[in-house]
């Protein structure tokens, strides 16, 4: 069974400077997919960024930035000059790979709430 | 650009009462999911359906049933609500044939049971 692990249920960070928000996860599939997503307290599910098993360079998005240490099972996301529209919680999630019986279900960590103080 | 909708948005129901959950995506995707989210938990999933004519149970199942009604359209049905099923309940569908496809999600719906 797939597990997804967020230990900070809180982080505060100043605008303007970079946060990272810890990710580990525990598979014992070789091919997998880690996925961020934000959900600001307008309660919508947003996309941030996405890293795959194999690929062998960290996800870039913008601002966003993917720490994947595979060795260590972690996907921590790392946001670059936040912004007060960066407060919200954050989910990060895992898929098994494409093929089987993945069928793109998601397993989700506990989340993050971080808080931009201006 | 709808995407995924689902509705109703916010409900009340009494314990015992019934409702469905419907939900409806318009990007041609093969399979669909249904989250609850809950606090401290993250996103759980309830049931999902792989293709059209076919669904299957997630993580938490008790106490739902879906339907999936066309390619389009899945629907959650709780038969007789529980104040457990008090909840935020998502809908997402997705292309999951491409491993580097995200999920898209609903609005939510807050379902609140007395």
């Amino acid at each position: 069974a797939q597990k997804i692990t967020q230990t900070q249920p809180g982080m505060f960070v100043q605008e303007k400077e970079a946060v990272t928000l810890d990710c580990t996860y525990d598979t014992s599939d070789q091919s997998y997919g880690l996925f961020w997503y934000k959900q600001p307290s307008s309660g919508e599910m947003i996309f941030l960024i996405y890293q795959g098993s194999y690929d062998e360079q960290n996800a870039t998005e913008g601002r966003y930035s993917l720490n994947f240490q595979k060795a260590r099972k972690s996907a921590n996301l790392v946001i670059s000059a936040s912004q007060l529209g960066d407060s919200a919680m954050y989910f990060c999630a895992m898929r098994k790979g494409a093929g089987g019986t993945s069928y793109g279900k998601l397993t989700f960590g506990q989340g993050t709430i971080l808080t931009v103080h201006p | 650009n709808a995407g995924v909708t689902q509705t109703p948005k916010f409900q009340v129901l009494k314990t015992g009462q019934s409702m469905t959950l419907q939900c409806a995506q318009d990007m041609n995707h093969n399979s669909m999911y249904w989250y609850r989210q809950d606090p401290g938990m993250g996103l759980r999933l309830i049931y999902y359906s792989a293709s059209e004519g076919t669904t299957d149970k997630g993580e938490v199942p008790n106490g739902y049933n879906v339907s999936r009604l066309n390619k389009r359209e899945f629907s959650l049905r709780l038969e007789s609500a529980a104040p457990s099923q008090t909840s935020v309940y998502f809908c997402a569908s997705s292309d999951w044939a491409g491993m580097n496809t995200e999920a898209f999600f609903g609005q939510g719906t807050r379902l609140t049971v007395v």
